[in-house]
């Protein structure tokens, strides 16, 4: 099976930088996804992580620790914009099975 | 460019009633994904396909059954409706590859009443 962990809601200010925590267990795994969802929209894509490391994509960046069964999406610059849900999903190592945990509500304030 | 396509987006439903939520991808995926989201819940994974003819239970299948006679197509079928199936459905697709990207359908609002 898998459990997958994020904290229920976050709050931070315009400009600041914000890291939002993912910590995993499964029986396999075969990289790991993070997705933005705006309140009423569909989820889309943000990064994935297979490999240990830091991975960067403008203002987003993501970890991946497969030891500790952890990762976290940064977030720098922080925008009104990125008031959002923020998704972590497992893939299994077999199968193509993508789970993901309950999402992370991202307020922005001014 | 048409990506994933659901319908409806909007159904009420009574108890004890059937429908059929459509879910259609013109991008030749081979994976395909139905989720149900609860309202400030994340994604629960009903059912998937890894190609035509293939299909496996995801977290909550109960109550729910589904098909794929051909790579575009994934409906998913709503047998004797309960007030516990209201919800969001998305349907999501994604090509070959460990990273591939998941595309979502815009989602189908259903409420059972």
């Amino acid at each position: 099976g898998q459990n997958i962990d994020q904290p229920t809601e976050m709050t931070a200010t315009e400009g600041a930088i914000v890291q939002i925590n993912c910590t995993y267990q499964t029986s396999g795994f075969n990289g790991l996804f993070w997705y933005q969802q705006h309140a009423g929209e569909a989820p889309t894509f943000l990064s994935y992580n297979v490999l240990d490391g830091l991975e960067e994509k403008g203002r987003f960046s993501s970890f991946l620790s497969r030891s500790k069964g952890y990762s976290y999406l940064l977030l720098k610059e922080l925008q009104m914009k990125d008031s959002a849900s923020y998704l972590c999903a497992v893939q299994r190592e077999y199968g193509n099975k993508l789970v993901f945990g309950a999402g992370t509500i991202l307020r922005v304030k001014s | 460019n048409a990506g994933v396509t659901q319908t409806p987006k909007f159904r009420i439903l009574k108890i004890g009633q059937s429908m059929t939520l459509q879910c259609a991808q013109d991008m030749n995926h081979n994976y395909m994904y139905w989720y149900r989201q609860d309202p400030g819940m994340g994604l629960k994974l009903i059912y998937y396909s890894v190609g035509a003819g293939i299909t496996d239970k995801g977290e909550v299948p109960n109550g729910y059954n589904v098909s794929r006679s051909t790579t575009e197509d994934f409906p998913l079928r709503l047998e004797l409706a309960a007030p516990s199936q209201t919800s969001v459905y998305f349907c999501a697709s994604r090509g070959q590859g460990a990273g591939g990207e998941l595309f979502f359908g815009e989602g189908s609002r259903l409420t059972v009443l």
